[in-house]
């Protein structure tokens, strides 16, 4: 399974566009790019997921690059509720067991 | 809403203790999930159960056993606590059908144990 690789925290304006970029450069033909994100004190929440194209839902959105080696999670109007550590995962559809979280990118939005 | 509780939001025992962690969740989820997080580790698997009385390791099963005796209900147990097993433990359930039918994975969290071990 590919690991991924995110910066360890970002800073953004309440109201301005949060980009959210991952390395997941070993990731295989058949794994998913999971985002999810957890706020203090919360059990994490899932935000989106992709596989090839570009996603996007009520949330947020997801970029994958055509290599599929990055993605970016876009939270297009970032608000104060949106501070939270964010997490890029790949996964295999098919085995539960390898859902790898990681560290995280801690997102400040300040106002 | 789904809706996945864990008994404790937080726990303090002592070592040698043996404890037990619980986790329901209301929606008729095939799959359980227990992680523990800690700083700097992020989230790991320590089992997960995709069904009633199955059970399987995830990356860091030592020193934890589980129970799934009810669909709704998936336990934790501690056998001896130690110091090392102080973390805030999450739950989470997942629907079984999705991931065939729409590669949909999303698993939802309970709000979390942080247990200390004296």
């Amino acid at each position: 399974d590919a690991k991924t690789t995110q910066p360890t925290s970002m800073d953004c304006a309440e109201g301005r566009a949060a980009n959210l970029p991952c390395n997941h450069s070993t990731i295989s033909g058949n794994e998913y790019v999971y985002w999810y994100r957890q706020i203090h004190s919360q059990g994490p929440q899932y935000i989106i997921h992709g596989l090839k194209n570009n996603e996007t839902n009520e949330m947020a959105s997801l970029i994958i690059t055509e290599d599929r080696k990055s993605s970016t999670l876009i939270l297009p109007h970032a608000t104060l509720r949106d501070t939270a550590v964010y997490y890029c995962i790949v996964r295999d559809l098919y085995n539960f067991n390898k859902f790898y979280f990681g560290s995280g990118t801690k997102l400040n939005v300040k106002p | 809403d789904v809706k996945v509780t864990q008994s404790s939001r937080y726990l303090v025992k002592r070592t040698g203790e043996k404890v037990f962690l619980e986790c329901v969740q209301d929606m008729d989820h095939e799959n359980m999930f227990w992680y523990r997080q800690d700083p700097g580790l992020g989230l790991r698997l320590i089992y997960f159960s995709y069904d009633v009385k199955m059970k399987e390791k995830g990356d860091i099963p030592e020193g934890y056993s589980v129970s799934r005796e009810k669909k709704e209900r998936f336990s934790l147990i501690l056998e001896s606590a130690s110091t090392n097993q102080t973390s805030m433990y999450l739950c989470a359930s997942s629907l079984e059908w999705l991931i065939w039918t729409s590669g949909i994975a999303e698993q939802f969290f309970g709000p979390g144990t942080r247990l200390t071990v004296l």
